[in-house]
């Protein structure tokens, strides 16, 4: 059992370039999140999907895009890189339930470091 | 969703029970207490929740006011792999679960 895990770990683009960084989770989750965190900040939600084939904006989603075509999956897309961007992206997912607080139990995956020049 | 305030940074020596606060003073009727950490570079790990009693489990323990404005989360017997940034969040259950993460406590352990 993997857990969360994000795919890649790092990686340099310049400006202007495009790349999708993957999520995966083998845990049957429903809910999947993307956050990023920027230096000496906490985490801000980019985007989340509360099921296969559904998204949703979070507190920063402009720059990004999302797709979950498979539950497992959860896919963050940077269309046209800015310097902005520049940040750790962490992908978590949680249970859906009605009643406790199984949403708010979020298991993080390792983080993506990316750097744009 | 309530904000939460929290002290910036805190130690506390290896051994000792290390006692985080969070205010939450606009806290809803409805709003659970989270706890999460983050140790260096790595992805947040949840610790425990709570909507009004006290909990605990077997990383911590979560003590909540009868007015539900402020929380203590306790590590009984902090090591130094207990050092990370701790965070507060309240949010409303069923809600998508969208958390939204302050600044947090950094948490360092001596010693």
């Amino acid at each position: 059992n993997a857990g969360v895990t994000q795919t890649p770990k790092f990686r340099v683009l310049k400006t202007g370039q495009s790349m999708t960084l993957l999520c995966a989770q083998d845990m049957n989750h429903e809910y999947m999140y993307w956050y990023r965190q920027d230096p000496g900040m906490g985490l801000r939600l980019i985007h989340y999907s509360v099921g296969e084939g559904t998204t949703a904006k979070g507190e920063v989603p402009d720059g990004y895009n999302v797709s979950r075509l498979k539950k497992q999956n959860f896919l963050l897309g940077l269309e046209s890189a800015a310097p902005s961007q520049t940040s750790v992206y962490f992908c978590a997912s949680s249970l859906y339930g009605t009643s406790g607080a199984l949403q708010e139990t979020q298991y993080f995956g390792p983080g993506t470091r990316l750097l744009v020049l | 969703d309530a904000k939460t305030t929290q002290p910036t940074s805190m130690d506390c020596a290896e051994g000792r029970a290390a006692n985080l606060p969070c205010n939450h003073s606009t806290i809803s009727g409805n709003e659970y207490v989270y706890w999460y950490r983050q140790i260096h570079s790595q992805g947040p790990q949840y610790i425990i929740h709570g909507l009004k009693n006290n909990e605990t489990n077997e990383m911590a323990s979560l003590i909540i006011t009868e007015d539900r404005k402020s929380s203590t989360l306790i590590l009984p017997h902090a090591t130094l792999r207990d050092t990370a940034v701790y965070y507060c969040i309240v949010s409303i259950y069923n809600q998508g679960g969208k958390l939204i993460f302050g600044q947090g406590t950094e948490l360092s352990v001596k010693p």
